[in-house]
């Protein structure tokens, strides 16, 4: 089975600041990657598919890049909106998550 | 604008059964492939497993031959059935509809809010 990390796991930062959570995979997984933010109480909300795709109605202050085994979220120019629980996720033929990155105030 | 809306969670003893359901509406749920994905009180996402569209079903091994997915199409609902029930079950349920990237991956791309099971004595 293909295990994700992620880290930092918890990221402590400033509105305005550039935050970037890097995610791996324990082998090759392509681009077959998605982000999600999450805040407490709620459903995960699909920000980035494909490694860099953005979702409709997602900020572009929000990027995704990489293949293969290693991929980042970047912010560019962190939000009020913006904190919240970050999750990678591998699909292809089954799906496994990273164990998430909180991003609260400094 | 579509919907996935859980019901049906609860508080159960261990050893207990519990069927938890997902209504759709605002797409053509009849092709929709649809996910059952977890969340423990402690934070961690864990995918269940899937129905595709005609039933076919797929589901993480831990939780392969406990848990059971099924659709009725006339009803728009996706259900769970939930057997053999551990205090580690405990967690968020939600529902997720697949879509599919550029290259015909599919994907978790909408959620609903989920339900709560509790199980505890």
């Amino acid at each position: 089975d293909i295990q994700m990390t992620q880290s930092p796991s918890t990221l402590s930062v400033s509105v305005g600041d550039r935050v970037t959570i890097t995610c791996r995979a324990s082998q090759s997984i392509s681009t077959w990657l998605a982000w999600y933010q999450q805040k407490p109480g709620k459903a995960p909300k699909l920000l980035i598919y494909k490694a860099s795709s953005l979702t409709s109605g997602v900020p572009s202050r929000f990027s995704g890049s990489g293949s293969g085994t290693e991929f980042t979220l970047t912010i560019s120019g962190l939000q009020p909106d913006d904190f919240a629980t970050y999750y990678c996720q591998h699909y292809s033929t089954s799906i496994t998550f990273g164990p998430g990155t909180k991003v609260d105030v400094k | 604008e579509a919907q996935l809306v859980e019901s049906g969670g609860g508080l159960v003893k261990p050893g207990e059964s519990l069927r938890i359901s997902c209504a759709g509406s605002g797409f053509t749920f009849s092709l929709a492939w649809l996910s059952w994905v977890r969340q423990s009180p402690g934070g961690g996402l864990e995918w269940i497993g899937r129905i595709e569209s005609g039933g076919t079903t797929d589901y993480a091994a831990p939780l392969k031959g406990r848990f059971t997915i099924s659709r009725d199409d006339s009803e728009n609902t996706m259900y769970l059935h939930l057997n053999s029930l551990k205090t580690e079950d405990t967690g968020v349920y939600y529902c997720a509809w697949y879509y599919y990237d550029s290259s015909g991956y599919p994907y978790l791309g909408f959620w609903g809010q989920g339900t709560l099971v509790t199980v505890s004595s």
